[in-house]
C-alpha cells in the first residue's frame, strides 16, 4: 500500500459526459502529479501541483482541469469525454519536488 | 522537452542477470528514477539516481552517466515474479517523465 488513494476505482460513463477523478496524496505530501496510461501506451504527464498550486502542465487537454485543495487532496475533472479518453489515471505524490513518487492504484475509466 | 530511450522487451531465465539500458535527453535534468509495474497496477519506485554512479539495492542496482545521459537497471537472481515493464523515468524539472518502458519476461 503506497499511502496514495484513489477513487472510484472504476468508472463506466458515455461520450460527452463528465466526471471527477478524486486522488488523497500520502500523509504531508505537497506534490501531485497526474498521469494517464492508455492501453500499451506510457505514462503520460498530465499536470503537477504543489502545495495547491498548479507547478507544470504536460500534454493535457483543455477539456481537462485539476485543483489541489488545502488539505492538500487533488481532483482531476475530464469534461466532453470521448472514446479515446478510456485509459488508467494514475496520481502520484511526493514529499517534495524532485523526490521519490508514490502511486496510487489508479482509476480505470472507460467511455462508451 | 524529453526523450527517453529503452528497449521495448527483454527476455530471460531464471536465476540469471539482466541489464536494461535507457538513453535519454532531458532539460533541467534533476536525477533519474526507475519504477517497476505490472500489467493494470500502479508502478511503484525503485530507485533514484542523482549522482553518477552505481546504487546497489538488494537483487536491483541502478547506475548513472549525467555527461552520457544514459543509465541502467541491472536485477540480479531473476525471479518469476520480476516479469514486468521496467520504466526509466528521467525527472526534469522534478517531475518524472516516463517513457514506454521495457518489457521484462522471465521464463523458467
Amino acid at each position: 500500500d503506497s499511502g496514495v488513494t484513489q477513487t472510484p476505482k472504476h468508472l463506466i460513463t458515455a461520450t460527452g459526459q463528465r466526471v471527477t477523478l478524486r486522488c488523497s496524496p500520502r500523509s504531508g505530501d505537497l506534490s501531485v502529479y497526474w498521469y494517464q496510461q492508455s492501453l500499451d501506451q506510457g505514462l503520460q504527464f498530465l499536470i503537477h501541483y504543489y502545495n495547491g498550486e498548479e507547478r507544470a502542465k504536460g500534454n493535457i487537454l483543455e477539456r481537462f482541469s485539476a485543483q489541489q485543495f488545502p488539505d492538500l487532496h487533488s481532483e482531476l475533472n475530464l469534461s466532453s469525454l470521448e472514446l479515446g479518453d478510456s485509459a488508467l489515471y494514475f496520481c502520484a505524490s511526493s514529499a517534495e519536488k524532485g523526490e521519490e513518487a508514490f502511486f496510487g492504484q489508479g482509476t480505470r475509466l472507460t467511455v462508451v | 522537452g524529453q526523450n527517453i530511450d529503452q528497449p521495448t522487451e527483454m527476455t530471460a531465465t531464471e536465476g540469471a542477470i539482466v541489464q536494461i539500458n535507457c538513453t535519454y535527453q532531458t532539460s533541467g535534468f534533476n536525477g533519474l528514477f526507475w519504477y517497476q509495474q505490472h500489467a493494470g497496477e500502479a508502478p511503484t519506485f525503485l530507485s533514484y539516481n542523482v549522482l553518477d554512479g552505481l546504487e546497489e539495492k538488494g537483487r536491483f542496482s541502478s547506475f548513472l552517466s549525467r555527461s552520457k545521459g544514459y543509465s541502467y537497471l541491472l536485477l540480479k537472481e531473476l525471479q518469476m515474479k520480476d516479469s514486468a515493464s521496467y520504466l526509466c523515468a528521467p525527472g526534469g524539472s522534478y517531475i518524472p517523465t516516463f517513457g514506454r518502458g521495457t518489457s521484462l519476461i522471465v521464463h523458467p
